[in-house]
């Protein structure tokens, strides 16, 4: 099956630094890739998505990237606030698998 | 808001014991998956249902079983409970079966003692 894995597991910036998260996939055959993020106390809530048809996608201070060559996508937070502070969790999976799994999760803090 | 209710909340309950988890999905997504997190850890994957029947399955434990019923809510059942089984049980929703989007709810918090 499907092995994500997530670093680093712990970030902590600066706010206004950007912060980069990364993932790596093992199924070649997986072409969705989300990314949560998970507030204490909350259930993790969708932020962005890829699709293996795309390498790059963007929205407002967050950006995504996808290398299917090299099984790896990572976040992208740009001018980070305190409000960024929570944990975000990776995940993959193949279109015809409802398996999604998620990666170990990192624990992002910004100082403010 | 995600529009999927999970409850209770919280669940505190003794070893050996059996409790349910009762998930309504949002209006409209047929398909509801259930994970499991435990303290500090990521997001395990146990099973998944689309409109009545089994789709997926996890790491799911036998004493752990699910279903959905007709008006689409499902219930996760964990029996003969054990001290490492607290945690939060988390359940999602999305529209279709091969779906993109989960959109997962506020989760219960199980406390076994």
């Amino acid at each position: 099956g499907e092995n994500v894995e997530q670093h680093p597991s712990t970030l902590s910036v600066q706010e206004g630094d950007s912060a980069v998260i990364k993932c790596t996939y093992s199924d070649s055959a997986s072409n969705y890739f989300p990314w949560y993020k998970q507030e204490l106390g909350k259930g993790p809530q969708l932020i962005i998505d890829i699709r293996s048809n795309v390498g790059e996608k963007k929205d407002q201070r967050i950006a995504v990237t996808l290398n299917k060559t090299a099984k790896h996508f990572s976040l992208h937070i740009t001018e980070t606030q305190p409000e960024d502070s929570a944990v975000y969790f990776c995940a993959a999976r193949k279109n015809n698998n409802n398996d999604m799994r998620f990666g170990a999760g990192t624990r992002l803090t910004v100082k403010p | 808001d995600s529009g999927v209710t999970q409850t209770p909340k919280h669940l505190i309950t003794a070893t050996g014991q059996r409790v349910t988890l009762r998930c309504s999905p949002r209006s409209g997504d047929l398909s509801v998956y259930w994970y499991q997190q435990s303290l500090d850890q990521g997001l395990q994957f146990l099973i998944q249902y689309y409109n009545g029947e089994e789709r997926a399955k996890g790491n799911i434990l036998e004493r752990f079983s699910a279903q959905q019923f007709p008006d689409l809510h499902s219930e996760l059942n964990l029996s003969s409970l054990e001290l490492g089984d607290s945690a939060l049980y988390f359940c999602a929703s999305g529209p279709v079966a091969a779906n993109t989007e989960a959109f997962f709810g506020q989760g219960t918090r199980l406390t076994v003692v």
